[in-house]
């Protein structure tokens, strides 16, 4: 079975371009995280949906950063414009009870 | 309050010996679930084993086990016969609440220990 497919894995970009994170959730999972990971803040929840619906984006750090999901098998997050202290690793996450899969990650850097 | 601790940053054990990696937490639910990740140099998480706060009898998935002591809000992780392969940052995490329906709530991580795994 494919676990969450994320892409791209890597990315470089320029301060102020737009980035768009991709996540495939696994089929059958009707929650979705996503998730920051830096060294000095660790592990964050950003934002999270449930049958698609957006439950609590409290942990999105400002309005340069937005997510989607418009259908079960599809979620975006896309930051515009980037800055440099957005570079991290940025994890899709897909659940269902209590099993919380996660991607491999997009790596992503500002320069 | 940090919701989850994970007191030591890092770790090592010798290879084919038993470790445990601490992990306490704080939570005023009834409900709640305690959930192991492993994440190799390679960054991706993987996830290894989940305790419900209802469930009477420990997790085991294998070589790990979660020695979930209730009373004293401490959930941590033992692998048994260690490997080089184990070699990884471990992290705790908690989802407070029963959960949505069909679906996980949100989960919160501890900082993590490094462990390594010697010959």
């Amino acid at each position: 079975d494919a676990g969450v497919i994320q892409s791209p894995r890597h990315e470089v970009t320029e301060m102020g371009q737009e980035v768009t994170l991709r996540c495939k959730p696994i089929s059958g999972h009707n929650s979705l995280f996503w998730y920051r990971q830096t060294m000095m803040r660790g592990l964050e929840l950003l934002i999270y949906f449930n049958n698609n619906v957006p439950i609590d984006d409290s942990g999105m750090p400002e309005d340069r950063f937005s997510a989607k999901m418009p259908n079960a098998s599809f979620s975006t997050l896309k930051i515009q414009p980037s800055e440099p202290r957005d570079s991290a690793v940025y994890f899709c996450a897909s659940s269902w009870g209590n099993t919380i899969y996660f991607g491999e990650g997009s790596w992503l850097t500002v320069v | 309050a940090q919701k989850i601790t994970q007191t030591q940053p890092g770790m090592f054990v010798q290879e084919k010996e038993a470790v445990t990696l601490d992990c306490t937490y704080d939570t005023s639910d009834q409900s709640y679930g305690l959930f192991w990740y492993k994440q190799p140099s390679s960054g991706e998480m993987i996830f290894l084993i989940y305790q419900g706060s209802y469930d009477e009898q420990n997790a085991t998935e294998g070589r790990y086990s979660l020695n979930f002591q209730k009373a004293r809000k401490s959930a941590n992780l033992v692998i048994s016969a260690s490997q080089l392969g184990d070699s990884a940052m471990y992290f705790c995490a908690m989802r407070e609440g029963r959960g949505l329906t069909g679906g996980g709530n949100k989960l919160t991580f501890g900082t993590g220990t490094q462990l390594k795994v010697e010959l």
